[in-house]
C-alpha cells in the first residue's frame, strides 16, 4: 500500500535561517506531488505541484522553493525565513493530475 | 475571491442530527472533492464527483453537484461526536493540473 511520511512535524526557526522539509511517497511510482501551506483556520495555499523529476510548477512568488530529486522525493526549501512563512505545510500525492490527493500529516513551522 | 467557496463557515448541531455545507465555485470543472480535517492533522479525502454527476453517496456521506449553479453540497446524515472537523471542497479546474481548495466549513457536533 501507498504511504506519505512528512517530516518533521513540528518546527521552530528564528527569522532569516534556512528550511528543509522534506516528503517521501512509498508504494507508488511516478506520483504527481503538492505543497501546500495552510493559515491558521484558514483554506489552503497550493505553493508547488511537480509531475515528474525536476519539474517544478510556482504558483505563487514565494520565500520558498520546491525540488524534486528523486521520483518520490520532494523538497521544500528556503534560504532566510520570514515571519510569513509560518503556518501549517502540508505535502500530498495523486496518482494522476487533479484526482484523489493522499496528505502527509503536516509540519507546523513557527517562524520567531 | 476564491474558486471555491464554502458555506456556512462555522456549523453547530446536536448529534444525530444532519448536517449541510455548502460549495460555490466560479470556474468549470473536471471534479469536485470533498475533504474532511480533524485538527492539526492532514487531509483525508472523502469523496469525488465528477462534472457529469449529479449525485454521489458514501455511506452517510451524500454530495451533490449543480454545474449550472456552480455548487456543490455535502449532507452528513446522522451526525456523530467523532464527525467534528472542518470540511473543504476542492475544484479541479479544467486545463490545470492542480486542485484549488475553499476555505473550509468548521463543523461541531455537540453529544
Amino acid at each position: 500500500s501507498q504511504t506519505i511520511h512528512q517530516w518533521p512535524a513540528t518546527l521552530v526557526q528564528p527569522v532569516g535561517s534556512p528550511l528543509s522539509l522534506e516528503c517521501t511517497v512509498e508504494g507508488t511510482s511516478n506520483p504527481n506531488l503538492y505543497w501546500y501551506r495552510q493559515a491558521a483556520g484558514r483554506g489552503l495555499q497550493l505553493l508547488f505541484y511537480s509531475v515528474g523529476i525536476g519539474q517544478i510548477s510556482s504558483e505563487v512568488p514565494q520565500n520558498l522553493s520546491a525540488s524534486r530529486p528523486q521520483d518520490r522525493q520532494f523538497i521544500l526549501s528556503s534560504k532566510k525565513l520570514l515571519l510569513s512563512d509560518s503556518g501549517f505545510y502540508l505535502c500530498a500525492w495523486s496518482h494522476r493530475r487533479s484526482e484523489k490527493l493522499f496528505f502527509g500529516s503536516g509540519t507546523q513551522l513557527s517562524v520567531l | 475571491s476564491q474558486q471555491g467557496e464554502e458555506d456556512p463557515q462555522a456549523l453547530s448541531i446536536q448529534e444525530g442530527e444532519n448536517a449541510t455545507m455548502n460549495c460555490s465555485y466560479k470556474t468549470s470543472i473536471n471534479n469536485l472533492q470533498w475533504y474532511r480535517q480533524n485538527s492539526g492533522r492532514g487531509l483525508v479525502h472523502l469523496i469525488l464527483i465528477r462534472s457529469n454527476e449529479r449525485e454521489k453517496h458514501s455511506g452517510r456521506l451524500r454530495v451533490t453537484l449543480d454545474t449550472s449553479k456552480k455548487s456543490s453540497s455535502l449532507l452528513i446524515t446522522a451526525s456523530r461526536a467523532a464527525d467534528t472537523a472542518s470540511y473543504f471542497c476542492a475544484t479541479a479546474i479544467q486545463g490545470a493540473q492542480k486542485l484549488v481548495f475553499g476555505q473550509g466549513t468548521r463543523l461541531t457536533i455537540n453529544p
